[in-house]
């Protein structure tokens, strides 16, 4: 089955410091993989999606992704946390059987001043 | 400004009371989609159509109905809406669909309560 996974329900972490939201991911074919983050009362904004080329995707408001081919995984990382980032991420893949987005269960990302 | 646009925001209905949630898109977007998120579940596929007049089903269809008369628009209908429909809702689009490997947009969300 097409899926992914976000191993934590939460992630906290101080303001300036670096913060990493975990994702792995198991899919058919070759993976396309989004970010996307939800602040309260707000929609689903895009961050960055990795389809082909360099592993290391940057992508909206500092923040960047890793995609590891061998440990199926696609990690959000940001080298200094703002209180302004604290909201819901969620990592998602394409199902390469049907025209759709597989979403993970969500992080909260919690950034203390 | 590019945009997907839900209506009603926010909507607190009874059982049994048809109701229509609108999208519309203004990037003359091909795929359009619908979402509900759920606690601990993610997002989860409602319908979704890849043109004008081509739907199709997708994870939680059961008790939805959808339709795409035009290209910019793609209404979620809850024909009989019942408590365990309550959620918040996605509307989505992308230019070709999401194997394309193109952006999915999302709308801001349709909170929906029935009771």
């Amino acid at each position: 089955a097409q899926s992914v996974a976000q191993p934590e329900d939460q992630v906290n972490v101080a303001e300036g410091n670096p913060l990493t939201v975990k994702c792995t991911y198991s899919v058919s074919g070759n993976p396309y993989l989004f970010w996307y983050v939800q602040y309260p009362n707000r929609g689903l904004q895009f961050l960055l999606k990795y389809i082909t080329g360099d592993n290391l995707v940057k992508g909206s408001y500092g923040f960047e992704a890793e995609f590891n081919k061998s440990q199926t995984s696609f990690h959000l990382k940001k080298p200094s946390a703002l209180v302004s980032d604290s909201a819901l991420y969620f990592c998602a893949v394409r199902h390469t059987g049907f025209q759709k987005l597989v979403f993970g269960t969500g992080t909260r990302l919690l950034v203390s001043p | 400004e590019a945009q997907v646009t839900q209506n009603p925001r926010y909507l607190i209905t009874v059982t049994g009371k048809k109701l229509t949630v609108t999208c519309s898109q203004n990037m003359n977007h091909e795929y359009m989609s619908w979402y509900r998120q759920d606690p601990g579940l993610g997002l989860r596929q409602i319908y979704y159509s890849m043109n004008v007049e081509v739907t199709d089903k997708g994870d939680v269809p059961e008790g939805y109905k959808v339709s795409r008369k035009e290209k910019r628009n793609f209404p979620l209908i809850l024909e009989s809406p019942s408590p365990n429909q309550t959620s918040l809702y996605f509307c989505a689009s992308c230019l070709k669909g999401p194997n394309s490997g193109n952006t999915i947009y999302f709308g801001e969300g349709s909170w929906l309560t029935v009771v």
